[in-house]
């Protein structure tokens, strides 16, 4: 069990531009998750995904969000566009099953400054 | 809609002394309580869960919870702080919907 991994740890882009993160989840688990995280804010749930499927997206993800998990594997998470406003710690999660009562597993998180 | 309340965004202890971290929720369905740890530029790692059953759930580190229905309550302790436990401490709510909803947290400073 190597754990949840995500790529890259830091990101700084110039307002505009288009960035995208990847995560790798622990391979049994077939749920996977983003969230947000802001200074002095705790995760905020942006979307997940079982198996390949995007089951729920949040209205934090706007239009300029968009995430894939093909074959259910790794995922990624792309912001097109970006802006001032997107600067935050991306945070990835998986979990094994289907019930709400499964902890999610978070990876180290991907910081990305956006000037 | 559910929500968490973390009373004390900042909480001192003295190593030695005891922990206690206040969460409390709004659910309108019996929830799944999680706490979670954040040491800096790290991931969330779960420290306890209460799911059903006991409603004092013993954790890692020697963290305890427990859970009150009337209170709305899951406040997290441990007996005897280690400057190790200096961190940031999350607690979080789940129902039917799988995501989970994430208070603001507390950084706990230990103090020497």
């Amino acid at each position: 069990d190597t754990g949840v991994s995500q790529n890259p740890r830091h990101k700084i882009t110039k307002r505009g531009q288009n960035v995208t993160f990847r995560c790798d989840p622990i391979s049994e688990h077939n749920r996977l998750y983003w969230y947000r995280q802001t200074l002095g804010q705790g995760p905020e749930f942006l979307t997940y995904f079982q198996n390949e499927a995007q089951l729920e997206k949040s209205r934090l993800l706007s239009d300029r969000f968009s995430a894939e998990r093909p074959k259910g594997s790794f995922s990624t998470l792309e912001i097109q566009r970006t802006e001032q406003g997107d600067s935050a710690m991306y945070l990835c999660a998986s979990s094994f099953g289907t019930g709400a009562s499964y902890e999610q597993y978070f990876g180290p998180g991907t910081r990305l400054t956006v000037t | 809609a559910q929500s968490v309340t973390q009373l004390g965004s900042h909480v001192s202890v003295s190593e030695g002394a005891l922990v206690l971290l206040r969460c409390n929720y709004s659910s309108s369905v019996p929830p799944y309580l999680f706490w979670y740890v954040q040491y800096p530029n790290q991931g969330l790692q779960l420290l306890l869960k209460y799911t059903t059953g006991a409603t004092l759930v013993k954790g890692i580190n020697g963290f305890e919870a427990e859970f009150k229905k009337s209170e709305t309550s899951f406040h997290l302790t441990k007996p005897s702080a280690h400057m190790s436990d200096a961190a940031e401490y999350f607690c979080a709510v789940s129902e039917g919907s799988n995501q989970f909803y994430f208070g603001t947290g507390t950084s706990l400073t230990v103090i020497p």
